[in-house]
């Protein structure tokens, strides 16, 4: 059970607009900022979304992040085949002190 | 651009301690600043954060695996490392060391939060007699 639930997978066709959700806690996402990453198949994770909503160099402005109270959102819009990865929140946990991840959501590009 | 890479045994018996080795490159640890984390993936599972540690030496780990896990730096080498005692079949996974960066972003740079931005691709260690 992970500490950041993340629905299993989602699904979108080119050109769409999808999003992710990530729930969590008033010790993680509700007082800290939220990361994602995106891990293409057989390869490492690779950081998409820092500081909940700040994209590094090289990350497509079709990528954005957002936060809510202590839930946080990735939207991907125009879709494209290579979108199709897993994809990972993390928030630091101020109770357990240490880093938290989702449980990852599957992005299927039909 | 500094650089890290997991290496150790990719095969521990049950109940010996697995012990990964992330070596730096393009920087020298004895000059810098920031925390490598250590994290695992099991097969078709999803991330699990194991701890960090500062170059100064200063450590966070997970609550459900701290009575197992020691991470510890040596800047001599340029390496940090991780153990794992007690190891079972659960314990099977990808290994990756990743470098938590302080990002400056923002107008004149003001704002800065921290966040994986370098990844080890990953060392495979199987728990199995």
């Amino acid at each position: 059970q992970s500490v950041l639930p993340q629905p299993p997978s989602a699904s979108g066709t080119p050109g769409q607009r999808v999003s992710i959700s990530c729930s969590g806690s008033s010790s993680n996402i509700g007082s800290n900022t939220v990361n994602w990453y995106q891990q293409l198949p057989g390869t490492a994770p690779k950081l998409l979304i820092f500081s909940t909503n700040q994209r590094p160099s090289g990350v497509p402005d079709r990528f954005s992040g957002s936060r809510s109270g202590t839930s946080a959102s990735l939207a991907i819009s125009g879709l494209q085949s290579e979108d199709e990865a897993d994809y990972y929140c993390a928030a630091w946990d101020d109770g357990l002190k240490g880093w938290v991840f989702g449980g990852g959501t599957k992005l299927t590009v039909l | 651009q500094v650089q890290v890479q997991e290496s150790g045994p990719g095969l521990v018996k049950p109940a010996q301690t697995l012990s990964l080795t992330c070596t730096v490159s393009g920087g020298s640890l004895s000059s810098s600043n920031f925390y490598c984390n250590w994290i695992r993936q099991p097969a078709g599972k999803g991330l699990e954060w194991i701890g960090r540690i500062y170059t100064s030496g200063s450590t966070n780990y997970n609550p459900s695996l701290k009575s197992r896990v020691t991470i510890s730096v040596d800047t001599s080498k340029n390496q940090f490392s991780l153990k794992l005692s007690s190891v079972t079949a659960a314990d099977t996974a990808v290994y990756y060391c990743a470098k938590e960066t302080t990002i400056y972003y923002g107008s004149g740079s003001y704002y800065n939060d921290d966040a994986f931005d370098i990844w080890g691709q990953g060392t495979m260690v199987t728990v199995s007699s």
